[in-house]
Parts: C-alpha cells; sequence; structure tokens
C-alpha cells in the first residue's frame, strides 16, 4: 500500500522567508498528487494538484510544487511567505488515477512570524 | 462558490451511544467521502460513496460504521456504539469525478465521553 511521508512535523519561519515542505511517496505507478492546507479553524483545502504534464505545478496564493518522479516526490514551496500562510499543510497521494483513497502524510505544521 | 455543509459542527456524545454526522455535498457531485483526523494526527480516509454503494473503506470503517444517502441530498455517518477513541474531527467530501478535486466540508467535531 501506498505511504506519505512529510519531513518536517513544525516549521517555523519569519515573514518574506522562502518556504519548502517535503513529501515523499511510496508507490510505484502513476499517481496523482495534492497539497491541501488546513487554516486553524478551518477546513481543508487543495493548494495545487499534479496530474500529468508539466511537473512543476502552480496552484493558489504562490504556492507551487515540483514532481520529481525519480525522487518519488513532491515538494512544496513559496518564495515569500505571509503571517497569513500560517497553517498546516498536507501532501496527499491518490494512486493509478482511479483508486478513491487519498493518503495523506501527517501534516507539517507552519508557523510565520511578524 | 458551492460549498459542502456538515452539520453539527460539535456533537458531544457518551460512550456507547448512537451518532448520525450529516453532510450535504455539493449538488452535482457523485462521489462522496468521509475522512477522520484524530487530535494531533493525520487525516484519515474512512470510505468512499459512488452510485448508492460504497466503493472503498478502510481497515477503520469496520462495523460500527456504516454510511447513507438517504434523500438524494443528504450522506450520512453513522456510528452505531460510539467508543472514546471515536474522539475526532470528522470531515465530508465530495467530488464530480474521481481524483478531481476534492470540497470539504468544516467538520463536526465528535467528543465521545
Amino acid at each position: 500500500a501506498q505511504s506519505v511521508s512529510q519531513h518536517n512535523h513544525h516549521v517555523i519561519l519569519s515573514e518574506a522567508a522562502s518556504l519548502e515542505l517535503g513529501c515523499n511517496y511510496s508507490y510505484g505507478g502513476t499517481v496523482n498528487l495534492f497539497w491541501y492546507v488546513q487554516y486553524p479553524g478551518q477546513h481543508l483545502q487543495l493548494l495545487l494538484k499534479y496530474f500529468s504534464g508539466d511537473p512543476l505545478v502552480k496552484g493558489i496564493k504562490g504556492f507551487e510544487a515540483e514532481f520529481i518522479k525519480s525522487k518519488f516526490s513532491f515538494n512544496l514551496r513559496k518564495p515569500s511567505v505571509q503571517w497569513s500562510d500560517t497553517a498546516e499543510y498536507f501532501c496527499a497521494v491518490m494512486a493509478d488515477n482511479y483508486g478513491q483513497n487519498f493518503v495523506f502524510g501527517p501534516g507539517t505544521r507552519l508557523s510565520v512570524l511578524p | 462558490e458551492p460549498e459542502v455543509t456538515q452539520t453539527p459542527s460539535h456533537q458531544v456524545t457518551q460512550m456507547g451511544q448512537e451518532v448520525i454526522l450529516r453532510c450535504v455535498p455539493i449538488s452535482n457531485h457523485l462521489y462522496f467521502y468521509w475522512y477522520r483526523q484524530i487530535l494531533g494526527q493525520k487525516v484519515e480516509f474512512l470510505v468512499s460513496f459512488y452510485n448508492n454503494e460504497i466503493s472503498e473503506k478502510s481497515e477503520i470503517f469496520d462495523d460500527q460504521f456504516s454510511v447513507e444517502r438517504p434523500d438524494g441530498s443528504n450522506f450520512t455517518l453513522k456510528i452505531r456504539s460510539t467508543k472514546l477513541e471515536d474522539s475526532a474531527m470528522y470531515f465530508c467530501a465530495s467530488s464530480e469525478e474521481v481524483g478531481e478535486k476534492l470540497f470539504f466540508g468544516s467538520g463536526t467535531q465528535l467528543s465521545v465521553l
């Protein structure tokens, strides 16, 4: 079964710092990859997704992620974070384009200091 | 933007009692899901539902759990006899197609005492 790992449990940055959150998955087949964000007190929202094509995916709020198939990775990046980016970030994998079982990573908490 | 709605936002129950968590998915969506998040842990898949039947379920979704779409608009999760470890935030989600963007509700916080 596929699994998803996220490198950091808690990341603390100052405003304007650059962000990279790591995500690795274990599955050898075709995958759809997602990053979700959960702001304090709110529900999960989709930041971006990768299905196929250009491995560099741009999402909302200035986020982007790069799919590197050889490394089984899908890291999330943002060049300059804001205080409002403080949230929990979840990487998720859906395998083989038809499975309805999302596997979420454990989440990374991002705290941005003003 | 259309949204998935969940009620109640917070449910408190005694151990051993039955609870029903309610969700109204987005009207033209065909795929429905329940997830849960135990405090401090990752979001876990429970079950997916399509065409009036369960498509997939996880190991968590044992005989104590059931789902139903009773009237074409609501999508419910029933826990027959709650346990302390069922305390969690339960999220409903829906999507138009498999693999498409999931729209999540705001969750129901279930507290089992």
